[in-house]
């Protein structure tokens, strides 16, 4: 049975930084591609970073123009997204998805980031 | 802004179908298969139901459908039942790995 758990969300100023982790079991995370997705009440779902299984291939919509960064721990079977610069806007809760399909087939249960000064 | 288009709305009584459009530009539908729907009930994570524009994951009723037709993607849910209250959300895979979503429709089971 696949789960993911997300963690490391919290309240932090503006400008500063954050790191999520997603744990993950049932499966093993350097055999799929991981996807962050984040949900606003304002914007609803917004996919945010993806790594591919062979770890080469790293994507981020260009809006966040290189704030965010993905990786990926291959012997804790866990995905980060390392956050920096935060913004009130990027106010969210957070998601972690396994890649399937051109989309999102498994998702963890999400961790809430509070950017407020 | 999405540029992926939903109605923000939808609503049908029990046993009637419904569908929620998806409209977007050549840019999110030039993939002709990297076409995803989700659901969301309330307070939960969202749930792939349709993958590949017409592919249903194992466990989805086959009352959820998938279609594509030019720049439109749409979801119909057949013999609506009070338990797929939800918001729904379109998705496309737009090539280089990158993915935009639908802004969402919430559907009502009046």
């Amino acid at each position: 049975q696949v789960q993911l758990v997300e963690s490391g969300g919290g309240v932090v100023q503006p400008g500063g930084s954050l790191r999520l982790s997603c744990s993950a079991s049932g499966l093993t995370v350097s055999n799929s591609g991981f996807h962050w997705v984040r949900q606003t009440p304002g914007k609803g779902l917004e996919w945010v970073a993806f790594v591919r299984n062979n770890g080469n291939n790293i994507t981020y919509p260009d809006f966040l123009r290189g704030r965010f960064t993905i990786s990926r721990d291959d012997s804790k079977n866990t995905v980060y997204l390392q956050m920096t610069n935060l913004r009130a806007d990027d106010t969210a809760v957070y998601f972690c998805a396994k890649d399937w399909g051109w989309g999102f087939q498994y998702w963890g249960q999400g961790t809430l980031v509070t950017v407020s000064s | 802004q999405s540029a992926l288009t939903q109605p923000r709305s939808v609503s049908g009584s029990p046993g009637q179908s419904v569908t929620i459009s998806c409209t977007g530009t050549v840019t999110e539908f030039g993939f002709y298969n990297r076409f995803t729907w989700y659901q969301q009930p309330p307070g939960t994570a969202p749930k792939l139901i349709i993958y590949e524009v017409t592919k249903r994951p194992s466990g989805v009723p086959d009352r959820y459908s998938g279609s594509k037709s030019g720049n439109t993607a749409s979801l119909t849910i057949s013999g609506l039942q009070a338990e797929d209250e939800a918001d729904y959300y379109c998705c496309s895979s737009t090539g280089n790995f990158s993915w935009v979503f639908g802004g969402g429709t919430k559907l009502a089971v009046l």
